[in-house]
């Protein structure tokens, strides 16, 4: 059963840095391309960034270019995003998805929340 | 950037009906394509990839068509289940991007 745990969310001071992490489970981590799906509260959904399987690949939505980073460890399964500069424009679920061959997303996790709030 | 334009924005249907929910993209974008559902409170799930393809587990009565720029996700006989928010997403080109979703509730 293919299971995307993440962590990291929190609230966090406008300005401030966060690193969300996601664990892979029940699939070859390493033969998938992933990305990040935010949800403002109330709002719908917003792609974040995508990278490849080998991290040889990565996109940004404008919203977050030069403030996040994405980056994956396939020794370890596990996709992060590492988040600076937040501003309360940036408060939302983070979903971590894992991309079929097509950039679908074709699981999900359960999200974690981001607030940015003084 | 591709835009992706849903209608309606809701939809009250009665279990039983036949819903249809469509979704332009400001450019064509071939069949990249998807359809996804989400309830409250939960993750989306995918419906539909490659605009007519049904994700494996997802019940028969949900199905996409169209190519370019027209898509449509219909479903054919309403569930209490299938009360939720779908949303299109293209996949042809960076920066992914979503339809603003369209609520179907219980008329």
């Amino acid at each position: 059963e293919v299971q995307l745990l993440e962590s990291g969310g929190a609230l966090v001071q406008p300005g401030g840095s966060l690193r969300l992490s996601c664990e892979a489970s029940g699939f070859t981590f390493g033969n998938y391309a992933m990305g990040w799906v935010r949800q403002a509260p109330g709002k719908g959904l917003e792609w974040v960034s995508s990278i490849s399987v080998s991290g040889g690949r990565i996109y940004y939505a404008d919203s977050v270019k030069g403030r996040f980073t994405i980056f994956r460890d396939n020794s370890k399964n596990t996709l992060y995003l590492q988040m600076n500069s937040l501003s309360a424009g940036d408060t939302a679920v983070y979903y971590c998805a894992k991309a079929n061959n097509s950039w679908v997303f074709d699981y999900w996790g359960q999200g974690t929340l981001v607030t940015v709030s003084p | 950037d591709i835009q992706m334009t849903q209608s309606p924005f809701s939809v009250s249907a009665s279990v039983g009906d036949r819903v249809i929910i469509t979704c332009r993209a400001s450019q064509g974008i071939s069949s990249w394509l998807a359809w996804y559902q989400q309830k409250p409170g939960k993750a989306p799930k995918v419906l539909i990839y490659a605009a007519s393809s049904l994700e494996s587990g997802v019940p028969s009565r949900f199905s996409g068509s169209g190519s370019g720029t027209d898509f449509t996700l219909t479903i054919s006989s309403l569930q209490p289940e299938d009360f939720a928010t779908y949303y299109c997403q293209q996949a042809n080109s960076f920066p992914l991007t979503f339809g603003g979703g369209t609520k179907v509730e219980i008329k």
